[in-house]
């Protein structure tokens, strides 16, 4: 079974500081992997993944996450954060079982990012 | 082009009662997903259907039921209503089956509030 763990439910930081929201996964076949964006009373929005390739994947507004297999890590980063970004922040994977027929895409249970000036 | 739609947005029901969700996906895409957003669990997946047929379900009861209509258009059913089941509701859709390709990102709709007394 697939799980995600987001080690920090909240992340407070300063306008145009950097900031890096963690999340882990386990999986024992290949994984693809996702960030999520959900502003306030709204749905979620797909800010990057990684299928395949470079472990390096740039997203929206500024974000970026680097996929690293070793250490089953899928962190999210972003060198100067606005106060825009004020989100909760969902780390998602997703794996194949046999057929196609048990897909599912896993959440972590979501990082609250508040960006204070 | 119009993102995935819900309706309505908020329900407040009775316990014991049953609510209906209404969820259309964005044009062309087959594939819909249901995931319930309660306060301090993240995002759990409930259903998937894709052409008309449930493909996969989540640890719910089977009080959690739904359906596709042939124009891909989704119903979720939460009969016998609890008041564990006050949520967010959150339907999401996709070209194919998961997000395992480039082309079959999932986009989300805003939800639809459940509130359960």
């Amino acid at each position: 079974a697939q799980s995600v763990t987001q080690l920090d439910s909240q992340v407070p930081v300063f306008e145009e500081a950097p900031v890096e929201l963690r999340c882990n996964y386990s999986s024992s076949v290949s994984v693809y992997l996702f960030w999520y964006v959900q502003y306030p009373n709204q749905g979620l929005q797909l800010l990057l993944k990684y299928l395949s390739g470079s472990t390096l994947v740039k997203g929206i507004n500024g974000f970026e996450a680097e996929f690293n297999k070793s250490q089953t890590s899928f962190h999210l980063r972003k060198p100067s954060v606005h106060i825009s970004d004020t989100a909760e922040y969902f780390c998602a994977v997703t794996t194949w079982g046999s057929g196609g027929s048990n897909y599912k895409l896993t959440f972590g249970k979501g990082t609250l990012l508040t960006v204070n000036p | 082009e119009a993102g995935v739609t819900q309706s309505p947005t908020h329900l407040i029901k009775t316990r014991g009662q049953q609510a209906t969700l209404r969820c259309s996906p964005i044009s062309g895409h087959t594939s819909v997903y249901w995931y319930q957003q309660a306060l301090g669990l993240g995002l759990q997946f409930l259903l998937w259907y894709d052409e008309g047929e449930e493909r996969n379900r989540g640890n719910f009861p089977p009080r959690f039921s739904g359906r596709q209509f042939p124009n891909y258009s989704s119903e979720l059913n939460v009969n016998a209503l609890e008041l564990e089941d006050s949520a967010l509701y959150l339907c999401a859709s996709s070209i194919g089956q998961g997000p395992h390709t480039s082309g079959n990102t999932i986009y989300f709709g805003e939800g639809s509030w459940l509130t359960v007394v």
